[in-house]
């Protein structure tokens, strides 16, 4: 298995602009994480989906993000507008609930600079 | 708030040396988890201790977890070069779908 993929990698953008971030989750896993790593912030959880419902989403910061699963091997965390302070890197995580194993798997990450 | 702290912040150690990081939490926990981050690239799940367990190894790993004062610590042994990286505990009290991470453990290994 390939892992969790991200795309893009690295997304420099400018104030104002929308930013959307994807997501692959690994096959066969059902839940899927969001999370947004800043030196000040550490890890946040966003929100997560189970079977492509949106279960938790308490930790979305403002209406400027959205978050959708339309299927279950895809992802997507818009901003919209963006600002400066949105800058992080956004992990995306899945974890299958088969065996019972309650570990979550990591993608590489989006790196998001807002100008 | 459930976050983790960890403790110390930032560890330099020599190769061959063991590396101890601790974390403590707030509230009960179903199982508690430690992750690596090398710099750059994304978290990878190391070890899981259930809230029922006191000690887990894997490797040259070595976890305890002592839930009367909510604390766990991560023991590298015969540390490597290899091993530096960021280290995060992760509580989790919804069964895998709410983790909460701490601060991390900056370790650096020089060789």
């Amino acid at each position: 298995d390939a892992g969790v993929i991200q795309s893009p990698r690295h997304e420099v953008t400018e104030m104002g602009q929308e930013v959307t971030l994807r997501c692959k989750p690994i096959s066969g896993h059902d839940y899927l994480f969001w999370y947004r790593q800043t030196m000040m912030r550490g890890l946040e959880l966003l929100i997560y989906f189970n079977n492509n419902v949106p279960i938790d989403d308490s930790g979305m910061p403002e209406d400027r993000f959205s978050a959708k699963m339309p299927n279950a091997s895809f992802s997507t965390l818009k901003i919209q507008p963006s600002e400066p302070r949105d800058s992080a890197v956004y992990f995306c995580a899945s974890r299958g609930t088969s065996g019972g194993r309650p570990e979550q798997f990591f993608g590489p990450g989006t790196r998001l600079t807002v100008l | 708030s459930q976050q983790g702290e960890e403790d110390p912040q930032a560890l330099s150690i020599q190769e061959g040396e063991n590396a101890t990081m601790n974390c403590s939490y707030k509230t009960s926990i179903n199982n508690l988890q430690w992750y690596r981050q090398n710099s750059g690239r994304g978290l990878v799940h190391l070890i899981l201790i259930r809230s029922n367990e006191r000690e887990k190894h894997s490797g040259r790993l070595r976890v305890t977890l002592d839930t009367s004062k909510k604390s766990s610590s991560l023991l590298i042994t015969a540390s490597r070069a290899a091993d530096t990286a960021s280290y995060f505990c992760a509580t989790d009290y919804n069964a895998g779908n709410m983790l909460t991470f701490g601060g991390g453990t900056r370790l650096m290994v020089k060789p």
